[in-house]
């Protein structure tokens, strides 16, 4: 069975612009949830999906945003970058929520 | 509100010999823990859990992990350490109300030849 993919692995932005990074689920499993990880501030919860519905959201500005598609899919947007939004983003899905989560290779970020 | 706490940046330890990475956490009600592996460049991979039941849990690679309610702790262990156990350790928890997992800091763990 395919593990959580995200893509793209590795982008470089400059200030002001947005991005949006994919994640396609274990096969079945209906929860996505994304964390970003950087050097200082360790793994922080951004937000998690069940059904096309957010269910969590951690402590980070609106410019953070992010979706689940009927197939499980799921997508996070950021906009207006900053030179802090430079980090590791990290996905990772469950069959249902409460259940592990199981990550992705993630997604290398750079804003410069 | 949940936390978790790993009170080591880095722990070292001599090949062969046995090894702890401690975790601590404060949580409403009953928990769920976890303990993930991160190897340089990687995502985190799950190593074991605890939902209920027996307090020594098995995991992935010879792991184990005590859960102890009382110190509220879920401390990581493994009888002999290979130097390819060398990685970043991270402690999670979940409310059993279905919140969101949260991770503690990391520990790096330093397997020496």
């Amino acid at each position: 069975k395919a593990g959580v993919t995200q893509t793209p692995r590795y982008l470089i932005k400059t200030r002001g612009q947005q991005v949006t990074l994919s994640c396609s689920p274990i096969s079945g499993h209906r929860s996505v949830s994304w964390y970003q990880q950087t050097p200082g501030q360790g793994l922080q919860f951004l937000f998690e999906y069940f059904s096309e519905t957010q269910r969590n959201k951690g402590n980070f500005p609106g410019r953070f945003s992010g979706r689940q598609f009927s197939n499980s899919r799921s997508e996070m947007n950021v906009s207006t970058l900053e030179l802090g939004d430079s980090a590791l983003y990290l996905c990772a899905s469950s069959p249902t929520l409460g259940n592990t989560i199981y990550f992705g290779e993630g997604s290398w970020l750079t804003v410069v | 509100a949940q936390s978790v706490a790993q009170p080591e940046d880095q722990v070292n330890v001599a090949e062969g010999n046995p090894l702890t990475v401690k975790c601590t956490y404060s949580v409403s009600g009953n928990p769920y823990l976890f303990w993930y592996v991160q190897y340089p460049n990687r995502g985190l991979q799950f190593l074991l859990k605890y939902i209920t039941g027996d307090n020594l849990v098995k995991g992935s690679y010879g792991f184990e992990a005590e859960f102890n309610k009382s110190q509220t702790s879920f401390h990581l262990k493994k009888p002999s350490a290979l130097v390819s156990d060398s990685a970043l350790y991270f402690c999670a928890v979940r409310d059993i109300r279905g919140d969101k997992i949260i991770f503690g800091k990391g520990t790096r763990l330093h397997i020496l030849p």
